[in-house]
C-alpha cells in the first residue's frame, strides 16, 4: 500500500485480557519497527525485525509482549494479560534500510490502546 | 546505552517568532533525523542530516548536524501556527547494539499562538 496501515485505531480493553495490534508494512521495506509512545512524550523502542535476521527484542518491557512478522511482511504485536500501564498509543514503522541508518521511518497513525 | 535529550520540552510562541529545539548527546550518531507529530497521526520525517557541520533548509525550518556529530538543531523562522506540533530528533549509528534502529529524543511541544 502507499502508507503504513496500523489496526485497530482504537483499542479499549479490560486489564487482564489479552490484546494483538496489527501492522502492514510500505511494500518493498524490509525493516519494520514498533514503537511506543505515552502521552505527549518521546518513543520508547520495543522490537525490530530485518529482513530474515532474528528480531531484535530487547526493548520489549516484559514477557507479556511479543511480536511476530509473517513472510516478512504483516507484524502483529501481541500483549497478552493488559496491565493499566500498558496503555499508551503502539506506533509501528517501515523502512528501506541502509548500512549508515539513513533512511527515514514511515511511520502508521498507530493504534491508541487503553486498558480499563 | 544513547541517549538523546531535547530541549525545550514545551515551546509556546506568538505566529512571527523565531525558536530553536535543541537535540544533545554524549554519542556520536551516523545520522540524525528530526519528525514533526501531529494529534492522531504518527510521526512525520522533515529531513536526514548526515554529515558533520551539515546544514539543511526546508522553506522557514533548518537544520543543523553538529561537526562532533553528537548534537542537532531546528530553527525555526517567522513561526507559524501551522508549525504546531511534537518534533522529534532521532539518531542513528552504523554499528554497536543500536545498529539499524532509532534513537528517539522525549520531543519538544510546539504550540504557536496566532
Amino acid at each position: 500500500g502507499a502508507g503504513v496501515s496500523q489496526s485497530p485505531s482504537n483499542k479499549v480493553t479490560e486489564k487482564g485480557k489479552d490484546v494483538e495490534l496489527r501492522c502492514d508494512p510500505i511494500s518493498g521495506h524490509t525493516a519494520l519497527y514498533w514503537y511506543r509512545q505515552s502521552l505527549g512524550q518521546g518513543l520508547e523502542f520495543l522490537i525490530y525485525f530485518q529482513g530474515n535476521s532474528a528480531p531484535d527484542k530487547s526493548g520489549l518491557p516484559s514477557d507479556r509482549f511479543s511480536a511476530e512478522r509473517t513472510g516478512g511482511s504483516v507484524s502483529t504485536l501481541t500483549i497478552q494479560r493488559t496491565q493499566q500501564e500498558d496503555s499508551a498509543v503502539y506506533l509501528c514503522a517501515s523502512s528501506r534500510w541502509g548500512l549508515n541508518g539513513n533512511y527515514g521511518y514511515t511511520f502508521g497513525s498507530g493504534t491508541r490502546l487503553t486498558v480499563v | 546505552t544513547q541517549l538523546l535529550e531535547q530541549s525545550p520540552q514545551f515551546l509556546s510562541i506568538q505566529e512571527g517568532e523565531n525558536l530553536t529545539v535543541y537535540c544533545n548527546s554524549s554519542s556520536v550518531f551516523s545520522s540524525l533525523q528530526w519528525y514533526r507529530q501531529e494529534p492522531g497521526e504518527g510521526p512525520v520525517l522533515l529531513v536526514t542530516v548526515v554529515t558533520g557541520g551539515e546544514v539543511k533548509k526546508l522553506k522557514r525550518l533548518t537544520f543543523q548536524f553538529g561537526d562532533a556529530r553528537k548534537d542537532s538543531s531546528l530553527h525555526i523562522t517567522a513561526a507559524q501556527p501551522g508549525d504546531t506540533g511534537l518534533y522529534l530528533c532521532a539518531g542513528a549509528n552504523a554499528g554497536g547494539t543500536s545498529y539499524g534502529k532509532l534513537t528517539f529524543g522525549q520531543g519538544t511541544i510546539l504550540t504557536v499562538h496566532p
